[in-house]
């Protein structure tokens, strides 16, 4: 079955831009999906399709896609980001469905 | 308001059973496929299963295949998972979560906050 990458730990400087990407074959037949994770908390829906914001999430985080590759950029990263990030999508291989998650991505907020 | 909560989790020794449930409202839930997701301790989030929304499809991870059975019942808004042949590596905590697959993508949108499945003797 196919997997989805992600490094595992990111950190950024207060205010600062930062890219959490995600690998996967399976991005090159569909979007990417990706959600925050605080501790204790259940995930939480940041960035769908090709960069759609569900209501109530901040505008900067953004998301984009090139080939294998899917990216979630957060534009001046505010201590509240501080939490693992979790891509997810379909799985393009075999003929029946089936969803993968990467591993997901601890962000620190310096 | 949208909401899922879970319920059914608890200690069960391997080999036992286990059905978990997820009471769904605020939104026209027989519209909406619906997923179960799993995390166990410290780890990351693995996918478990899902079903269309008249129930008539369902899918599984191959970790799960033959073992458990998700199921709906519309007319109660409630999704549901039986878990049979437990093992230890099912521990973990079970999230539904609300499907929302659309030309545009689609994604996990709304989540329960989850019942914690312990399996040990």
């Amino acid at each position: 079955s196919s997997e989805l990458t992600q490094d595992p730990a990111v950190s950024v400087a207060l205010g600062q831009t930062v890219r959490i990407t995600c690998q996967g074959d399976s991005l090159r037949s569909y979007y990417a999906s990706w959600y925050q994770q605080k501790p204790g908390q259940a995930p939480v829906l940041v960035i769908y399709g090709k960069n759609n914001r569900p209501s109530g999430i901040p505008d900067r985080f953004s998301g984009s896609s090139s080939g294998n590759t899917a990216s979630l950029t957060i534009t001046g990263a505010q201590a509240e980001d501080e939490a693992d990030y979790y891509c997810n999508s379909r799985d393009s291989s075999g003929n029946h469905l089936n969803v993968v998650f990467g591993g997901g991505t601890k962000l620190t907020v310096l | 308001e949208v909401q899922l909560l879970e319920s059914g989790g608890g200690l069960v020794q391997p080999g036992g059973s286990l059905r978990l449930s997820c009471a769904a409202s605020g939104f026209t839930f027989s519209s909406y496929a619906m997923s179960w997701v799993r995390q166990a301790p410290g780890k990351g989030l693995e996918w478990v299963s899902a079903i269309s929304g008249s129930g008539g499809s369902t899918y599984y991870a191959d970790s799960v295949k033959g073992r458990f059975t998700i199921s709906r019942d519309n007319s109660k808004n409630t999704l549901y998972l039986q878990m049979n042949s437990l093992r230890a590596e099912d521990t973990a905590v079970y999230y539904c979560a609300k499907w929302d697959i659309t030309t545009s993508g689609d994604a996990f949108d709304i989540w329960g906050q989850g019942t914690m499945v312990t399996v040990s003797s």
